[in-house]
């Protein structure tokens, strides 16, 4: 039962375009979104989170966007960069009775092609 | 770097053994989480302990077994190890065991099962 999809494998952009990566979730005590970057041989690197109270958050190239009633979420880079050529997960975590554990999606590769 | 340091980063070894990995927190955080990485399966949550006590447990095989020391330092302990049990180990830790938290996650150790 994967709660958490990333529909897309792989993105590919060119640099100075934006990046739009995408997230749906199916589990509607999700109530935290987080996404992450992760490099080979590294362990995820947190980007960028938004609470269920609000549908957008901002960080410097950064914006997540947060649908609820679609249950939707996508992660924005604005404009992209070489270096930001990495593995993108999403992530979500539920109520406080169960903990902050994170449901993670299965990643998507995105290449910011120079 | 993210403050979490874990050990070892490489372990190889034979079916039918036994391993422990090592997490140190951030400074501060008071939760440690574990999760695993394997080809087929993305990340998984593994278990969660909070200031000393196990605080949520995911899909954690019997043969695996995690506890945390008072001096926040947590290890995770396989045994009886399999082939399929080949991966990417990561810890995370957070402040707190609940709420709207970022986690912030190690290195990893990539184990080998031969």
């Amino acid at each position: 039962d994967q709660q958490v999809k990333q529909n897309s494998p792989s993105l590919s952009v060119q640099e100075g375009r934006i990046s739009i990566l995408n997230c749906d979730y199916t589990n509607s005590m999700f109530d935290y979104f987080l996404w992450y970057k992760k490099y080979p041989a590294e362990g995820p690197t947190f980007l960028i989170s938004i609470s269920s109270i609000k549908d957008k958050n901002e960080d410097g190239r950064f914006t997540v966007f947060l649908n609820k009633s679609a249950k939707h979420l996508s992660l924005h880079i604005v404009p992209s960069q070489p270096g930001d050529s990495a593995v993108y997960f999403c992530a979500a975590s539920g109520s406080e009775t169960s903990g902050s554990r994170l449901t993670f999606g299965e990643g998507t590769q995105l290449t910011v092609n120079p | 770097d993210s403050g979490v340091t874990q050990t070892p980063k490489h372990l190889i070894t034979a079916t039918g053994q036994r391993v422990t990995l090592r997490c140190s927190p951030r400074s501060g955080d008071l939760s440690v989480y574990w999760y695993q990485q394997s080809l087929d399966q993305g990340l998984q949550f593994l278990i969660q302990y909070y200031n000393g006590e196990e605080r949520a447990k995911g899909n954690i095989l019997e043969r695996f077994s995690a506890q945390q020391f008072p001096d926040l330092h947590s290890e995770l302990n396989l045994s009886s190890l399999e082939l399929g049990d080949s991966a990417l180990y990561f810890c995370a830790s957070s402040p707190t065991w609940a709420g709207t938290y970022e986690q912030y996650f190690g290195p990893g150790t990539r184990l080998t099962v031969t």
